[in-house]
């Protein structure tokens, strides 16, 4: 079974678009994080959840909502596209906000024309 | 702020080799703890340690071995007799204990190719 999961695993899109990225994990875990990779591989937090509460938002424009339904699920909403949101997203999970090992998942390719 | 730097950019090696990746850390916490992911070509991350600041004993698994120096405020991997299986991109990464919320702060990534 799959710890961590995103879908879809690609995502090409217009600028201007409306898109969302799930996540689920069945680890049991409490905190779920967002990550983006740019095309240089360098990785940056995003936002984090725990018990569906946002723990972290990093000077994440607004055009980035994430939202947790419930503590395994966070999905990751982006509004009105732009050609630099073009990245890897990956999200991660782990046991508890502190300062626990973060399980990824295999990352979503978002590429914006 | 947390900082981690992974000076080297590409390591080439041939199989069999032995190969160190360096990383070195900037924290003001006392308590904090370090990692190393793999990113294999396939694209996910995989975890591969956990090390705390309290502790710098040294760790052995397999053909991979960490040093750990507080000291000189690093973190190196060292891979035995490399295959071309551990052809990869290594993340070092640092959370800090307090008020960082689990925040995973990332260096640049060493590109390990093991050649034949």
């Amino acid at each position: 079974d799959t710890a961590v999961s995103q879908t879809p695993k690609y995502l090409v899109t217009q600028m201007g678009n409306d898109k969302s990225i799930k996540c689920e994990q069945n680890l049991g875990h409490d905190t779920m994080y967002w990550y983006k990779q740019d095309s240089k591989k360098f990785l940056k937090i995003m936002f984090s959840y725990n018990n569906k509460e946002l723990i972290i938002n990093e000077t994440v424009p607004n055009r980035f909502s994430p939202k947790s339904p419930d503590k395994a699920h966070l999905n990751l909403h982006i509004n009105s596209l732009e050609l630099g949101d073009s990245a890897v997203y990956f999200c991660a999970s782990s046991r508890g906000q502190g300062p626990d090992t973060q399980y990824f998942g295999p990352g979503t390719r978002l590429t914006v024309l | 702020a947390q900082k981690v730097t992974q000076a080297q950019t590409e390591i080439s090696v041939v199989e069999k080799e032995d190969v160190t990746l360096d990383c070195v850390y900037e924290t003001r916490d006392t308590t904090y703890y370090l990692f190393w992911y793999k990113q294999p070509p396939s694209g996910e991350l995989v975890f591969l340690i956990r090390r705390n600041s309290f502790d710098e004993q040294n760790e052995i698994s397999g053909r991979y071995s960490w040093n750990f120096q507080k000291s000189t405020s690093s973190f190196n991997f060292t891979i035995t007799a490399s295959q071309v299986v551990d052809s990869a991109v290594y993340f070092c990464a640092l959370s800090e204990a307090t008020g960082g919320g689990n925040k995973l702060t990332f260096g640049t990534g060493t590109q390990l190719k093991v050649e034949l």
